[in-house]
């Protein structure tokens, strides 16, 4: 796993607590991606950034909020998480958008009951 | 919305046997990847193919791409064990505002059965 890691790798949480879920690098990429995985969608881009405070909605932005303050940390917040939102979390970066392979951390696996 | 769909959704075969996967999308696209995931770990990147390009090689890997029918395969020639994962195709469009984004399939279950 090239430089990334995800903090926690696993969280059992209560419908209405907030999250933040951390993705941290050391391989200096401009851009940082937040994907969820379920099972019957495959992944989908939820918020993606590129660069230090610029960051983007993907396809399933609703409900999530990002920020990226250092070139390294990129944070995925719940504000008030829902059973819906009960999913395995993927970081993923890479140096560049166009023609680009992606990286991705380890996941983590929220539960929100 | 999904661009990519994977066919099969899963697939068994015999070690040394090649496995065979395909992508269907929908709109044009700037390239096609294809991504590899192990059971619980995260996606590794496995080849990439421009769209001005029809076939593409990797140690065992062979991916086409025909964009006359929005199609691409993934062939595994001599498959091992190892191989066994999930499989995924993205496709790399350009969604407005100077933006690219890759987008997934659901996957190709592939297990090789030693």
């Amino acid at each position: 796993d090239a430089g990334i890691t995800q903090s926690p790798r696993h969280k059992v949480t209560e419908t209405g607590t907030p999250v933040t879920l951390r993705c941290h690098q050391t391989e200096n990429h401009r851009y940082m991606y937040w994907y969820r995985q379920d099972p019957g969608h495959g992944l989908r881009l939820i918020h993606y950034s590129y660069g230090v405070k610029d960051t983007d909605k993907g396809e399933v932005s609703d409900g999530y909020s990002v920020s990226r303050s250092k070139t390294e940390d990129f944070l995925l917040t719940l504000e008030s998480a829902t059973s819906s939102q009960t999913s395995v979390y993927f970081c993923a970066i890479s140096d560049r958008q166009v023609e680009a392979e992606q990286f991705f951390g380890p996941g983590t696996r929220l539960t929100v009951l | 919305s999904q661009q990519g769909e994977e066919d099969p959704q899963a697939l068994s075969i015999q070690e040394g046997e090649n496995a065979t996967m395909n992508c269907s999308y929908k709109t044009s696209i700037n390239n096609l990847q294809w991504y590899r995931q192990n059971s619980g770990r995260g996606l590794v990147h496995l080849i990439l193919i421009r769209s001005n390009e029809r076939e593409k090689h990797s140690g065992r890997l062979r991916v086409t791409l025909d964009t006359s029918k929005k199609s691409s395969s993934l062939l595994i020639t001599a498959s091992r064990a190892a191989d066994t994962a999930s499989y995924f195709c993205a496709t790399d469009q350009y969604s407005g505002a100077g933006s690219y984004q890759l987008t997934f399939g659901k996957g190709t279950k592939l297990s090789v059965i030693p």
